[in-house]
């Protein structure tokens, strides 16, 4: 099993440019979450979908959207991206309810926004 | 008081002292208590879930007191491979997930 899958690993954006995240896993997991780190900052959260077709803001939901395209994908779009959004992101998917199981991250796309 | 707590060092330990990590959360409600791994430029990765009678794996104990409100992580015969940062997650009754900010250990040769 590949477990969570993120693509791109990079990328590289001038500020205004959009681009989508890309998030899939193969565990069968209900939840999925994409959260962002920077230095001093912790992992926080953007969006998370507790099951198929459903979404809701995180922490820091603010210039982002998000997709629950079926079970195995959950994508982030930035739709205008801004230097502030300079960040690495992870996505991670859950079996059970929120919390109540341990979370298994992707590789992380490390985003510059210039 | 911040939600979640953790002492950001670095911790600079020599190979094969034991180091201890203590994490405080805010909410005497919290159900569910983690501790991850991550290493520089990589994912976290689940290390161990926190029970309430504490639990082992190996050389790590996990521990978590309730009526102080922290989790602890104790590492024994530490390794030049243990250096990571180390992450107290804690989950609250609303099902809302705290990440800890993360304690910095570096093992010694």
């Amino acid at each position: 099993n590949a477990g969570v899958t993120q693509t791109p690993k990079f990328q590289v954006l001038k500020t205004g440019q959009s681009m989508t995240l890309q998030c899939a896993q193969d565990m069968n997991h209900n939840s999925m979450y994409w959260y962002r780190q920077d230095p001093g900052m912790g992992l926080r959260l953007i969006y998370y979908s507790a099951s198929e077709g459903t979404t809701d803001k995180g922490e820091v939901p603010n210039g982002y959207n998000v997709s629950r395209l079926n079970k195995r994908e959950f994508s982030l779009r930035l739709e205008s991206a801004a230097p502030s959004q300079t960040s690495v992101y992870f996505c991670a998917s859950s079996e059970g309810d929120r919390g109540n199981s341990p979370l298994h991250f992707g590789n992380g796309t490390r985003l510059t926004v210039t | 008081r911040k939600e979640v707590e953790q002492d950001p060092g670095p911790f600079n330990v020599p190979e094969g002292a034991t180091v201890a990590f203590n994490c405080t959360y805010s909410n005497s409600a919290s159900q569910s208590f983690f501790w991850y791994r991550q290493d520089c430029r990589k994912e976290p990765k689940l290390l161990m879930s926190v029970y309430s009678s504490g639990n082992e794996d190996g050389r790590f104990t996990a521990q978590l007191n309730r009526a102080s409100q922290y989790i602890s992580l104790l590492i024994r015969d530490s390794k030049l491979s243990d250096s990571a940062t180390y992450l107290c997650v804690v989950n609250n009754e609303d099902d809302k997930i705290i990440f800890g900010k993360g304690t910095r250990l570096h093992i010694l040769p």
